[in-house]
């Protein structure tokens, strides 16, 4: 049974150029959320999404982030013309219901470098 | 808007030295209180949820408590391998489905 998987787990990318993260959640999960931690602060939640719907955004960057979850496929967050900013670690946590309880685990993270 | 502030930033113990983490909340609402567990370089690892104020749970060398203001992640007689860094979330009634983070306590149990 495998847990929520997040690709890549390191990710590096020159100023002005496109970062694509990608969760693929558990088995049976249908609710992905994404967070950011930024170097020695805590984890920020950045977007909520279920399949093919976007429930709650109010965390994301106005411009440049995006974040969608396919009927097929990972939920993918982008980030478009990246800064250096960006480079944080981003997490994708995967739930079966709404409530973030204890059926919500983390996946291992993706790390940005942005140079 | 929701705070938690978790103290100390960094703590060191002793193999064996029994010692106590603090999570402080301010919420208008709680739904739920959240323990994880980070180790480095990898993601959080589920440890508690607390629902209510007087709620106790356990899990080996680790015990949470709650708090109408407050939660404590006791850990009785640690071992090496508690080292992590400890974090707690709050989920609140009017913030749909987001989690709120502390920054988090760096454990260190030295041998």
């Amino acid at each position: 049974n495998a847990g929520v998987m997040q690709n890549p787990r390191h990710l590096v990318r020159r100023r002005g150029q496109e970062a694509r993260l990608r969760c693929s959640p558990m088995k049976g999960h249908s609710h992905v959320y994404w967070y950011r931690q930024l170097p020695e602060e805590g984890l920020k939640f950045m977007v909520y999404l279920q399949k093919e719907n976007i429930i709650d955004e109010s965390g994301m960057p106005k411009e440049r982030f995006s974040a969608e979850f396919p009927k097929e496929g990972p939920s993918i967050l982008r980030i478009q013309q990246v800064v250096r900013g960006d480079s944080a670690a981003y997490f994708c946590a995967s739930s079966p219901r709404l409530a973030m309880n204890t059926e919500a685990f983390f996946g291992q993270g993706t790390r940005l470098t942005v140079v | 808007e929701d705070q938690v502030t978790q103290s100390p930033e960094a703590l060191r113990l002793q193999e064996g030295e029994s010692s106590s983490l603090n999570c402080s909340y301010t919420v208008s609402g709680l739904r739920g209180l959240f323990w994880y567990r980070q180790d480095p370089g990898k993601g959080p690892e589920f440890l508690f949820t607390l629902y209510s104020a007087g709620e106790e749970k356990e899990k080996e060398r680790l015990k949470a408590t709650l708090t109408k203001k407050e939660s404590f992640l006791h850990i009785t007689a640690p071992k090496p391998e508690d080292s992590a860094t400890y974090l707690c979330a709050v989920h609140e009634e009017t913030s749909g489905s987001r989690l709120t983070f502390g920054e988090g306590t760096q454990l260190t149990v030295n041998p």
